[in-house]
């Protein structure tokens, strides 16, 4: 069956420190794959969008890598603040042009 | 530039009523979807509309759900009769459509749908 699964539901890490997100799916070929942030109580905001064909993407402190042999999606965020504290939601093109999300990944930061 | 809006914001309704929810997607965006998070799941396409026409309608959960996007500008997404397992936050997003290129999805900020 399909699934997209993404690394812990709560993920805690130190001011500073890099975080890394993980998206593994399984029975879906995604000719692209979105990464989302998403605050209590808002929808979800568009980060990144990685093609198939791309093996990386940055943009400012977050960068994304997309390994279609191994199925899976990496998320950083390097020097990380409190303020990227959120929830991260990896999308993944099902076809045309819809998308599947993942259940998400809650960050937080401390100070 | 509006983004996308959703209203109401929340909505209380007894089980049996029926309950419309409406989204304005962002002008000159063709692509209009709506989206569904049950308590402690993800997130769920529902349908997605490209202008007035319905692209892909998989999602929806029943026939109790009936989703019209007249004109190609905003959507409704009515509920009737409501279900108790209907609870949950509905999202509307909409893109660009191009073809062939893929571009980011502009999220409201959803209906919370409580069935009492």
């Amino acid at each position: 069956s399909q699934k997209i699964e993404q690394n812990s539901e709560a993920l805690n890490i130190q001011e500073g420190k890099t975080a890394t997100l993980t998206c593994n799916y399984t029975n879906y070929s995604p000719a692209y794959l979105q990464w989302y942030r998403q605050d209590p109580g808002r929808g979800p905001v568009f980060l990144l969008l990685i093609r198939e064909n791309e093996k990386e993407k940055r943009k400012e402190r977050l960068k994304v890598t997309f390994d279609t042999t191994l199925k899976q999606s990496l998320f950083h965020i390097t020097a990380s603040q409190p303020a990227d504290s959120a929830t991260y939601l990896c999308a993944l093109e099902d076809y045309g042009q819809n998308f599947v999300f993942g259940p998400g990944t809650r960050l937080s930061v401390l100070p | 530039e509006a983004g996308v809006t959703q209203f109401p914001s929340h909505s209380v309704i007894e089980k049996g009523q029926t309950v419309t929810l409406r989204c304005d997607p962002i002008s000159g965006h063709d692509n209009l979807y709506w989206y569904r998070r049950v308590m402690g799941k993800e997130i769920k396409f529902l349908l997605h509309f490209v202008k007035e026409s319905k692209q892909d309608e998989s999602g929806m959960p029943n026939n109790r759900f009936l989703a019209e996007r007249t004109g190609g500008t905003y959507s409704t997404l009515k509920v009737q009769p409501a279900e108790l397992e209907d609870s949950g936050v509905y999202f509307c997003a909409s893109s660009h459509f191009l073809t062939g290129v893929h571009t980011e999805a502009f999220f409201g900020q959803g209906t919370r749908l409580t069935v009492v």
